[in-house]
């Protein structure tokens, strides 16, 4: 089964609009969840993480997510899109405990339009 | 701190011979992992280890070995590669419930 699931492959946005990536997963004990941007040759990098407490978290570059445990769900945004957030985002769980295995999602294309 | 880091960046195999990929990591992270990346794929995950002296399989480990005898490297063989294989390789260490951090790659084809 699986464990992330991101819909869609390719999000098109207008710079200043606001930027929506969906990630569900699927967790019978608390997860541990993550958002990763990885921009063009290069490696991943993280956005922000939920491990435990406030469920709105906020990031670097002014993404948020909130963790949503009645939706299964922690969809990553930002209110306003702008050219350089062009890049592929890779929801992922970490469920089992520490040092448990990282699963991610297929990820997600995000182009931005001037 | 180099942080994680990959060797080579770049390389090309025929099928059939053997490589081995290495990761080595200064953080004194227990965490370590090798995923591999291909267009509209995600990352799968390898292979991981939760310490020295202990590995398990990921999704995807057939054709793959590894072993962690320190806490530092976390070398990945191929042992016959095939052209399935072409892929981008990475390798990431983290400790607890905290991010994995990735290093930057490694571009492997097999012809």
């Amino acid at each position: 089964a699986q464990s992330v699931t991101q819909l869609g492959s390719h999000v098109s946005v207008s710079e200043g609009a606001l930027v929506l990536l969906r990630c569900n997963y699927s967790s019978s004990v608390p997860p541990y969840l993550f958002w990763y941007v990885q921009y063009p040759n290069q490696g991943l990098q993280l956005l922000l993480k939920y491990t435990t407490g406030a469920t709105l978290v906020k990031g670097i570059n002014g993404f948020e997510a909130e963790f949503k445990k009645s939706e299964t769900s922690f969809h990553l945004t930002k209110p306003s899109a702008h050219m350089s957030d062009a890049a592929e985002y890779f929801c992922a769980v970490r469920k089992g405990g520490a040092n448990s295995k990282l699963t991610f999602g297929k990820g997600i294309t995000l182009s931005v339009r001037p | 701190n180099a942080g994680v880091t990959q060797t080579p960046k770049f390389q090309v195999l025929k099928t059939g011979q053997s490589m081995t990929l290495q990761c080595a990591q200064d953080m004194n992270h227990e965490y370590m992992s090798w995923y591999r990346q291909d267009p509209g794929m995600g990352l799968r995950l390898i292979h991981y280890s939760v310490g020295a002296g202990i590995t398990d399989q990921g999704e995807v480990p057939n054709g793959y070995n590894v072993s962690r005898s320190t806490t530092e490297d976390f070398p990945l063989r191929l042992l016959s590669a095939a052209p399935s294989q072409t892929s981008v390789y990475f390798c990431a260490s983290g400790r607890g419930v905290t991010e994995a951090f990735f290093g930057q790659g490694t571009r492997l084809t097999v012809v």
